[in-house]
């Protein structure tokens, strides 16, 4: 099976525009959980997405904000960006066979996005 | 309250000797499952091993072991043989599975060097 893919890998923007990121999960994978990795806090939650329904939100701004497509496919969409929200956006699937084992979720290979 | 620790940010190993990267967690869910992450520098979130909180024997996947401590809330990896490639940050991260939070909470990382 192939794997979680993000596109694009690396992105540069300025202040004040806003940005789109894509996510497709592993075929099969209805949920899509999103995070933002950043050398001053680490690894955190953004959203998870499950069957185009957001089924869980971070502690995150507006500004933030994605969605789901009937296919699993996630985007996730930044307005207005700051300096601060320069990081790694890692996107990550997971199965839903019930099974505490298929809680695992396999991540992609990031989106590096640099804001200047 | 951070419900993920990892108090070593850096470690060093000799190639071919075996390392323990210390977790510990906190949760009150007596339903959580247990994950550690190799990240090399490209950014790929690489999933090792899974614990679930109700598993009576550790897990084990290749080199990898998971010396899990229930009553003492630990989760350490161990790391058998170490070779050059295993030169990386590794993350441990939990998911409680009642409740509404269901994210994965991810610890500081620990980055580390395999020494030729």
């Amino acid at each position: 099976k192939a794997g979680v893919t993000q596109t694009p890998r690396y992105l540069i923007k300025t202040r004040g525009q806003q940005v789109t990121l894509s996510c497709s999960p592993i075929s099969g994978h209805r949920s899509v959980s999103w995070y933002q990795q950043t050398p001053g806090q680490g690894l955190q939650f953004l959203f998870e997405y499950f069957s185009e329904t957001q089924r869980n939100k971070g502690n995150f701004p507006g500004r933030f904000s994605g969605r789901q497509f009937s296919n699993s496919r996630s985007e996730m969409n930044v307005s207005t960006l700051e300096l601060g929200d320069s990081a790694l956006y890692l996107c990550a699937s997971k199965g839903t066979s019930g099974l505490q084992y298929q809680e695992t979720q396999y991540f992609g290979p990031g989106t590096r996005l640099l804001v200047l | 309250a951070q419900k993920i620790t990892q108090t070593q940010p850096g470690m060093f190993v000799q190639e071919k000797e075996a390392v323990t990267l210390d977790c510990t967690y906190d949760t009150s869910d007596p339903s959580y499952g247990l994950f550690w992450y190799k990240q090399p520098s490209s950014g790929e979130m690489i999933f090792l091993i899974y614990q679930g909180s109700y598993d009576q024997q550790n897990a084990t996947e290749g080199r990898y072991s998971l010396n899990f401590q229930k009553a003492r809330k630990s989760a350490n990896l161990v790391i058998s043989a170490s070779q050059l490639g295993d030169s990386a940050m590794y993350f441990c991260a939990m998911r409680e599975f009642s409740g509404s939070a269901r994210q994965l909470t991810f610890g500081s990382g620990t980055q580390l060097t395999v020494l030729p």
